[in-house]
């Protein structure tokens, strides 16, 4: 079976712009997180969807927003960027009932 | 404040050495996780435990869930270079809940 895909997997944006990440999951499954990971934070969970619905969302501002489509595809978009935004974002999918994760590689965004 | 404490935070040792990371919560969780973590890599999966006292292991690496579901280790026996990277435990609080992480052991073994 194929990985977890998220692209692109680098990215450079400057401050005020919009970024659009993708991730496509495993096969079969129909869970998709997101999350954040930066060397002060740690890993912060984003949101997850199940079947094209937000089921859960962490403590991150408004300009964080994500959606996944019929095929289980999932993006995540932030708006209006911020220096602390530079970041590791990380994509995973998982069988719902079992919550472990598959991660992809992540994308590394850098905002300047 | 974080859910879930790891515990050390950063582990330099010797190859062939022991070491045990440790997982803290106050809370009671339904499933704990760990993960490892190398750089430019997603988290891998390395293990759930699920029942309170249970134990697992995965060659040199040993896994244990609390007897009240509270806290995990993860010990190593005769650590290699190639367990070198970050460790991470996750856990669940309730059904349909999120997946909660620890900060992580960033743990380095030189040869």
């Amino acid at each position: 079976k194929a990985g977890v895909t998220q692209t692109p997997r680098y990215l450079i944006k400057t401050r005020g712009q919009q970024v659009t990440l993708s991730c496509s999951p495993i096969s079969g499954h129909r869970s998709v997180s997101w999350y954040q990971q930066t060397p002060g934070q740690g890993l912060q969970f984003l949101f997850e969807y199940f079947s094209e619905t937000q089921r859960n969302k962490g403590n991150f501002p408004g300009r964080f927003s994500g959606r996944q489509f019929s095929n289980s595809r999932s993006e995540m978009n932030v708006s209006t960027l911020e220096l602390g935004d530079s970041a590791l974002y990380l994509c995973a999918s998982s069988l719902a009932v079992t919550y472990e994760q598959y991660f992809g590689p992540g994308t590394r965004l850098t905002v300047t | 404040t974080q859910l879930l404490e790891q515990s050390p935070q950063f582990l330099s040792i010797q190859e062939g050495e022991n070491l045990t990371v440790y997982c803290n919560s106050s809370s009671v969780f339904s499933s704990l996780q760990w993960y490892r973590q190398e750089p430019g890599e997603g988290p891998v999966l390395l293990v759930t435990v699920v029942t309170g006292g249970e134990v697992k292991k995965l060659k040199r690496l040993t896994f244990q869930f609390g007897d009240a579901r509270k806290d995990s280790s993860l010990h190593i026996t005769a650590a290699q270079p190639g367990d070198t990277g970050l460790y991470l435990c996750a856990g669940v609080r309730d059904q349909g809940g999120k997946l909660i992480f620890g900060q992580g052991t960033e743990l380095s073994v030189k040869p």
